[in-house]
């Protein structure tokens, strides 16, 4: 079974512009995970969703920051405008409820705003 | 979730048992503990979870106190691509998960 598939891998963009990241969790999984890494703050979970619905966005940085899951399959994180301190790496992570909270994370998207 | 306190760093020569402590002293009855590691450039991987009673699996043990307010992770051998940071988890469910710092496991060759 493929993991928790995330895109673009890499990006690098100028301040300003809008960022969309993307997400796909593992099939069946009904909780998705995004979070954000840097140096400086660590692993910080910024919103999670249960059965497509956002449960909890308190960590969401402020109103450039934007979250969806249209259906169980996709996500999205969309920054608008980008900021060079939002440079981070960014992962996105999924679980089904059974198992509790061991969660699955995908390998992260880079994202450098110059 | 409960908070824990884990050292930021150990070192651990290669071969070797590697233990790697975390503190909870306000865990509350349902939770379990968790942990997880993140090797350089990597997401976090899920290594093994317990309640109360110690677990083992092909990767670690899971040693938890009788009273549960402390736990180790043990490694029995390690290795060097067991490098990486630890992070140990507290949590009753399906709640937000949150990562502290973790230990940062450097194993020696």
């Amino acid at each position: 079974d493929a993991g928790v598939i995330q895109s673009p891998r890499h990006e690098v963009t100028e301040m300003g512009q809008e960022v969309t990241l993307r997400c796909k969790p593992i099939s069946g999984h009904d909780y998705l995970f995004w979070y954000r890494q840097t140096m400086m703050r660590g692993l910080e979970l910024l919103i999670y969703f249960n059965n497509n619905v956002p449960i909890d966005d308190s960590g969401m940085p402020e109103d450039r920051f934007s979250a969806k899951m249209p259906n169980a399959s996709f996500s999205t994180l969309k920054i608008q405008p980008s900021e060079p301190r939002d440079s981070a790496v960014y992962f996105c992570a999924s679980t089904v409820t059974i198992s509790g909270n061991t969660i699955y994370f995908g390998e992260g998207s880079w994202l450098t705003v110059v | 979730d409960a908070k824990t306190t884990q050292p930021p760093s150990m070192d651990c020569a290669e071969g070797r048992a590697a233990n790697l402590p975390c503190n909870h002293s306000t865990i509350s009855g349902n939770e379990y503990v968790y942990w997880y590691r993140q090797i350089h450039s990597q997401g976090p991987q899920y290594i093994i979870h317990g309640l109360k009673n110690n677990e083992t699996n092909e990767m670690a043990s899971l040693i938890i106190t009788e009273d549960r307010k402390s736990s180790t992770l043990i490694l029995p051998h390690a290795t060097l691509r067991d490098t990486a940071v630890y992070y140990c988890i507290v949590s009753g469910g399906y709640q937000k998960v949150t990562f502290g710092i973790g230990t940062k496991l450097q194993v020696i060759p």
